[in-house]
């Protein structure tokens, strides 16, 4: 395992359409964030996996969003009827234990068009 | 509201010279702040964490300092090199939360030979 992976790295979707993207963090860390980042802008934080509980949620996280992380393993973020606003990069990261570096993945770039 | 600010403006310097570089945070009193590099397009990086309770922290050819006093943290890098050139981010703890970090919008380095 060479690090946190995120599936796909690139998505362009009409406006309206469902997406959702895969992260799958370093095997071994039961923490897991989702992030995202506008050009510009730090990434901002959206949601927090403890191994499979939800623990936090921004409120940045509307209720088109939603985030899963079944077995505690791998995560998915989907997102309903994207807007344009929804443009951004989507960041995963984990980490092993609380308040120590955070390991990202490369990102999904979502263009809604 | 907490804020964490960097210097807006890219920096540019010589191969060889070091770059440093602020992080400023009001409202809050962090127990420690992180460093990371990002390169474009890519997820950020883990360069550095220190503590309230340290001073300054160094790693190969970087140091952080962190002065509760002040509110500020620099990050140098000496004998400064062109792959050092990327966007550099700091973040801190969220107080509201548990496990999100608050990052700055970063601070992009230029280094030319």
């Amino acid at each position: 395992d060479t690090g946190v992976s995120q599936d796909p790295r690139h998505k362009i979707t009409k406006r309206g359409q469902n997406v959702t993207f895969r992260c799958d963090p370093i095997s071994e860390h039961n923490r897991l964030y989702w992030y995202r980042q506008t050009l510009g802008q730090g990434p901002e934080f959206l949601t927090y996996f403890q191994n499979e509980a939800q623990l936090e949620k921004s409120r940045l996280l509307s209720d088109r969003f939603s985030a899963e992380r079944p077995k505690g393993s791998f995560s998915t973020l989907e997102i309903q009827r994207t807007e344009q606003g929804d443009s951004a990069m989507y960041l995963c990261a984990s980490s092993l234990e609380m308040n120590t570096e955070a390991f990202f993945g490369q990102g999904t770039r979502l263009t809604v068009v | 509201s907490q804020k964490i600010e960097q210097n807006s403006e890219a920096l540019n310097i010589q191969e060889g010279k070091t770059a440093t570089l602020t992080c400023n945070y009001t409202n809050y009193s962090p127990a420690y702040l992180q460093w990371y590099r990002q390169d474009p397009g890519r997820g950020p990086v883990f360069l550095l964490l220190i503590r309230e309770n340290e001073k300054e922290k160094r790693k190969e050819r970087l140091k952080v300092t962190f002065d509760t006093t002040l509110k500020q943290s620099l990050f140098h890098i000496t004998a400064s090199q062109p792959a050092d050139s990327a966007t550099y981010l700091c973040a801190h703890p969220n107080s509201n939360s548990g496990y999100a970090l608050n990052f700055g919008k970063g601070t992009s380095l230029l280094v030319t030979p």
